[in-house]
Formats: C-alpha cells, sequence, structure tokens
C-alpha cells in the first residue's frame, strides 16, 4: 500500500535559517504529492503540491520538487520566520478509490528569534 | 466562505456514550473524508465517500460509522465510546477529476475525550 516517511521533528531553527523536511514516499502508480501545514488549534492547509515527476510545487517562500527517481518530496525554505512556526505534513493522494490523502506522522517546526 | 464547518469544536463522553460528529462543506466537492490525528502518528482514514450515495472504509474504521447524509454532509459516529477513540477529528473534501488529485480542504477539527 501508499505510505510516506518524513523526518522526525521537532527541529528548532532560528529566525533565517534555511529549512528542508525530508519526505520519501511508497506508492504504485503515479501519485500527486502535498504538503500541508497546520498552525496550532487549527485544521490542514494546503501549503503546496506536485502532480507529476520533475514538478516543482511552491509557496510562501517554500518548495518542493517531485523526485521519482529517489521517491522524494523535500520541502525546503531559503529563511524561515516566526510566523512559520507550525506542524508540517507530507501526503500523498494516489489513483482510484476516491482520491484520499495518506499522510506522513508530521514534522513540528519551531522558529526562535 | 464557509469551506468545510464541524461541529462540535470539543467534546468529552464517558465510556460507552454515544455521538455523532457532523460535518458539511459548501464547495459543491463529491469525496468527503473522516481522518483522525494521534501524537506521532499523523493523520489516519477512518472513513471516506467518494461519491454522494457511498462510503468505504479506510485504515481505521472499526468502533466508527459514517453516513453520507447528502452532497453536502458527512457524519461520523461513535456508537460506544472508548478511551482509545480520544482524539481530533477532522473532516475533509475534495474534487476528484479522474487522474488529476486535487487537493483536500480540511475542517477546524474537533477535539474528543473518552473519560
Amino acid at each position: 500500500g501508499n505510505s510516506v516517511t518524513q523526518m522526525e521533528g521537532p527541529v528548532t531553527l532560528s529566525e533565517e535559517a534555511f529549512l528542508t523536511i525530508n519526505c520519501t514516499y511508497t506508492a504504485t502508480g503515479y501519485p500527486s504529492l502535498f504538503w500541508y501545514v497546520q498552525y496550532p488549534g487549527e485544521g490542514l492547509q494546503l501549503l503546496l503540491k506536485a502532480t507529476k515527476a520533475d514538478d516543482k510545487g511552491s509557496n510562501k517562500g517554500f518548495e518542493a520538487t517531485y523526485r521519482k527517481e529517489t521517491t522524494s518530496f523535500h520541502l525546503e525554505k531559503g529563511s524561515v520566520q516566526v510566523s512559520d512556526s507550525a506542524v508540517y505534513f507530507c501526503a500523498l493522494s494516489g489513483t482510484g478509490g476516491g482520491n484520499k490523502l495518506t499522510f506522513g506522522t508530521g514534522t513540528q517546526l519551531k522558529v526562535e528569534l | 466562505n464557509a469551506g468545510v464547518t464541524q461541529t462540535p469544536k470539543f467534546q468529552v463522553l464517558k465510556t460507552g456514550q454515544s455521538m455523532t460528529l457532523q460535518c458539511a462543506q459548501d464547495m459543491n466537492h463529491n469525496s468527503m473524508y473522516w481522518y483522525r490525528q494521534d501524537p506521532g502518528m499523523g493523520l489516519r482514514l477512518i472513513y471516506y465517500s467518494a461519491s454522494e450515495g457511498t462510503t468505504d472504509k479506510g485504515e481505521v474504521p472499526n468502533g466508527y460509522n459514517v453516513s453520507r447524509l447528502n452532497k453536502r454532509e458527512f457524519s461520523l459516529r461513535l456508537e460506544s465510546a472508548a478511551p482509545s477513540q480520544t482524539s481530533v477529528y477532522f473532516c475533509a473534501s475534495s474534487e476528484f477529476r479522474g487522474a488529476l488529485n486535487t487537493e483536500a480542504f480540511f475542517g477546524q477539527g474537533t477535539r474528543l475525550t473518552v473519560v
């Protein structure tokens, strides 16, 4: 079946530091890949997505590239801010069966001044 | 601009009690989902409804039932709550367009504690 593995947290960074959160996946066929973000006390919201190999998703300074050869979708940001503190989830959506998402366990990011 | 609305936001139940979590979306999406979120385990799919009139089990369906009341509404029922069902529950909806997997929109969550 489908699965997503992402790096464990929590990750603590200083403001303006470079961020990488690793994500690898196992899936049949050609899944779509997503990064969702969850701010404290809120539901998940889509951060970025990529629907085919070599696509790069980007939003709010975050980027991730769909690498089929390494089955990876690592999240990066060049300079984090305190307001980026949240939990980040990598997810995939496989083909067929109602578009359901398979999530990684989430990585908590804390950015300090 | 409500998106996905869940009720209630918080609930405390005694072991053995029953309750229904309500979810409604106003985006005309065909597919709806119920997830639970537990520390260290990410989100796990309980049940989903690919379209109105259909429901299917997800990864962790035991102890739950669902009803797709109409295209807008998808409820989750706990018939006899157990402490292991203490969790945060999220409803989501999405539009599945053939091979193109679109994003899911999530509600704010229901924090359920079973004592």
